[in-house]
């Protein structure tokens, strides 16, 4: 899992395989973002799950959020080549995108 | 739509010199954020504003850092007499409305090695 002063963690499967990435946070939110980063670019926003939902789903993509412990997990469904980046999960404690990053996964998908 | 554009894409100054980030948001968002993102970690938020107006600056690093936006659009973040441990990528985000969501939009950064 991620989160605070930690150094990226790094995840490594196959083409074809699931693979879920957790987020434990610390500051209260009503929503937490997901995002992935490529190589030599900006991170971009691929799932946002509020506190309302315990469940968002986009593509193959599963967002969870528990509230109660603080967590939250990103699944990928039938992982590709193409999914092989670095996902980070940031909250947003004042509800003004004042982003706070955890320290992110850096997946890797083997043909 | 074009994105969020910065410049120059990489900088390598020694300790000391002084440095410039420039930053072109997407054409109508007025929120514009500031983020360091050390290597192998998450971006962090220095600063942001609302058009011209600073909202929060209280996690720029010390008084060497310094972020303008004049005109509400276009930004600039300076470092002043840069030291090793600035060393990271900087990015630059918009905010805006799209397809009624409000998001971030994220810059290809700016990398920075400080010999």
């Amino acid at each position: 899992s991620q989160w605070g002063e930690e150094n990226l963690q790094a995840l490594s499967i196959q083409e074809g395989e699931d693979v879920t990435m957790n987020c434990s946070y610390k500051t209260y939110t009503t929503v937490v973002h997901w995002y992935r980063q490529d190589s030599g670019r900006g991170p971009a926003l691929i799932i946002l799950i509020r506190s309302n939902e315990r469940e968002k789903r986009s593509g193959r993509l599963r967002a969870t959020l528990d509230t109660s412990s603080q967590s939250s997990s990103l699944s990928i469904t039938a992982a590709q080549c193409e999914d092989t980046a670095v996902y980070f999960c940031a909250t947003d404690p004042s509800g003004s995108w004042q982003l706070i990053f955890g320290s992110g996964t850096q997946l890797t998908v083997m043909p | 739509e074009a994105g969020v554009t910065q410049s120059p894409r990489y900088a390598v100054l020694q300790e000391g010199q002084a440095v410039s980030f420039w930053c072109d948001p997407i054409s109508g968002h007025d929120t514009l954020y500031w983020y360091q993102q050390p290597r192998d970690q998450g971006p962090q938020l220095l600063v942001y504003f609302r058009d011209e107006a600073v909202i929060d600056n209280s996690q720029l690093p010390s008084d060497r850092f310094s972020a303008v936006r004049p005109k509400g659009t276009n930004s600039t973040l300076k470092i002043q007499s840069a030291k090793q441990g600035d060393t990271a990528t900087y990015l630059c985000a918009s905010r805006g409305d799209r397809g009624g969501q409000d998001t971030q939009y994220f810059g290809p950064g700016t990398r920075l090695l400080v010999l």
